[in-house]
């Protein structure tokens, strides 16, 4: 079945960029998505990319798919604080599920 | 717009009690999903819905009914709970998928004893 894997932590110094990245396994996804959780709430869409596309940027976040290698990637430009939270990378393909990885925990020390 | 609600936040049960988990939204939003959220495993496609009346199994639906008489509504049953259970349950509607945004409720934290 469909697989989507990310590494559970990262911890970045404030003012540092920070890579978070990400693998799957179908091949047929349509788009690709990032989530932010912040403690204690649901989870917030951040971005998202299709798969047609190899990279999107959006203020401070960018997003990079290499389609060959399945290997998506959510770098955030001059990390804060506030961007303390889990990301999730996601994948819909060509069915009506959108499947999850296992979240990555981002830390930001000042 | 309320957006998605869920009832309740925390709830305790004992092993073998059922509940059901509500998940309410005013969006008029066609696709709904229940997932679970346990440490290290990110989130878990229960059950979801791409409209009233239609629902199928997701990843981990054993244990678990679902169903979807009104567009607004898709209430979450746990028929005899176990403690593999005991996880936090987040509800989420979007339009369709795609490039809609999937739209989460604030969760409920479910403890099973």
């Amino acid at each position: 079945g469909e697989d989507v894997e990310q590494s559970l932590f990262l911890s970045v110094r404030e003012g540092d960029s920070s890579v978070i990245n990400c693998t799957y396994t179908d091949s047929s996804s349509t788009y690709l998505y990032w989530y932010k959780q912040e403690p204690g709430a649901g989870l917030q869409l951040l971005t998202y990319i299709f798969s047609n596309m190899d990279m999107k940027q959006d203020q401070r976040l960018t997003v990079l798919l290499n389609k060959k290698d399945k290997h998506l990637s959510l770098r955030i430009a001059d990390t804060q604080t506030g961007d303390s939270a889990i990301y999730f990378c996601a994948e819909s393909g060509n069915t009506d599920k959108l499947i999850f990885g296992t979240g990555t925990r981002l830390q930001v020390f000042p | 717009n309320a957006g998605v609600t869920q009832t309740p936040k925390f709830q305790v049960l004992k092993t073998g009690q059922s509940m059901t988990l509500q998940c309410a939204q005013d969006m008029n939003h066609e696709y709904m999903s229940w997932y679970r959220q346990d440490p290290g495993m990110g989130l878990r496609l229960i059950h979801y819905s791409v409209g009233a009346g239609i629902t199928d199994q997701g990843e981990v639906p054993n244990g678990y009914n679902v169903s979807r008489s009104t567009t607004e509504d898709f209430p979450l049953r746990l028929l005899s709970a176990a403690p593999s259970q005991t996880s936090v349950y987040f509800c989420a509607s979007s339009p369709g998928l795609g490039t809609d945004t999937q739209y989460f409720g604030p969760g409920t934290r479910l403890t099973v004893l």
